[in-house]
C-alpha cells in the first residue's frame, strides 16, 4: 500500500490551465478504473471532485477534468480560479476493498 | 442534506485505546459504505479502514491492522473506529467518509465530515 505519486506543488495565473499527475503502479491505477480526485481546503472537509477516472459529482464545475493513461492519471483544472486554491489528492483502488491516496498536491493561484 | 459528525477524538497515552464515532444523517445510512480516512499534522490524506452497509465486510490499512476495528450500528446511523495500541504515529485529524461501492468494491467518498483530532502523545 504504498502512496500514489504526486508533484508536491503546481502553480498557474487566474484563467490558465494546470495539470496535476498521479503516478501509481499496474496494481493500482492501472489495473482499475477507479480513481478518484478531492479537493482540500484546509479546516474543512474534502470533497470529491472526480470518480472513476474522469466522472465529475453534480455540482462541480467543468473546468475540472480527469484522465488515465497507463499507470498514471490526471486531473486538468481549467480557466483558473482564485477559490482553485487548495490541497488536491488522487485516490486508486488497490484490490480487497484496499485503497491508496497519492501525497497531495498544493495548487496555488498566482 | 448529508451530515456526518464526528467525535471521540483527544489526548491518549502511547500504547492506549480510543473510541471514534460518526454520526450520520441525511441519507439512508444502512444501504451506504462507509469509511475512515486520516491526515497526520503537516501530511496527506490516508485511508485506514472501510466498512460494508451490512458491517459484514470491513478492511484496513496495513498500518493499523490488528490495532484498529471499524464497525456500526444501523439502528443509530452510527460508525465507530476503536483504536488500540496507539502509537505516535496514529496522531491525526480522523475523517469519516461515505463511501460509494461498485460491483462489491468501496471506490471512493462522495461525502466527508469534518473530522476529530487524535493526539497520542506521553
Amino acid at each position: 500500500q504504498s502512496a500514489l505519486t504526486q508533484p508536491p506543488s503546481a502553480s498557474g495565473s487566474p484563467g490558465q490551465s494546470v495539470t496535476i499527475s498521479c503516478t501509481g503502479t499496474s496494481g493500482d491505477v492501472g489495473a482499475y478504473k477507479y480513481v478518484s480526485w478531492y479537493q482540500h481546503h484546509p479546516g474543512k472537509a474534502p470533497k470529491l471532485i472526480i470518480y472513476e477516472v474522469s466522472e465529475r459529482p453534480s455540482g462541480v464545475p467543468d473546468r475540472f477534468s480527469g484522465s488515465k493513461s497507463g499507470n498514471t492519471a490526471s486531473l486538468t483544472v481549467s480557466g483558473l480560479q482564485a477559490e482553485d486554491e487548495a490541497d488536491y489528492y488522487c485516490c486508486s483502488y488497490v484490490g480487497s476493498n484496499t485503497l491508496v491516496f497519492g501525497g497531495g498536491t498544493r495548487l496555488t493561484v498566482l | 442534506e448529508v451530515q456526518l459528525l464526528e467525535s471521540g477524538g483527544g489526548l491518549v497515552q502511547p500504547g492506549g485505546s480510543l473510541r471514534l464515532s460518526c454520526a450520520a444523517s441525511g441519507f439512508t445510512f444502512s444501504t451506504s459504505a462507509m469509511s475512515w480516512v486520516r491526515q497526520a499534522p503537516g501530511k496527506g490524506l490516508e485511508w485506514v479502514s472501510a466498512i460494508s452497509n451490512s458491517g459484514g465486510s470491513t478492511s484496513y490499512a496495513d498500518s493499523v491492522k490488528g490495532r484498529f476495528t471499524i464497525s456500526r450500528d444501523n439502528s443509530k446511523n452510527t460508525l465507530y473506529l476503536q483504536m488500540s495500541s496507539l502509537r505516535a504515529e496514529d496522531t491525526a485529524m480522523y475523517y469519516c467518509a461515505k463511501a460509494v461501492r461498485v460491483a462489491s468494491r468501496i471506490t471512493y467518498f462522495d461525502y466527508w465530515g469534518q473530522a476529530t483530532l487524535v493526539t497520542v502523545s506521553s
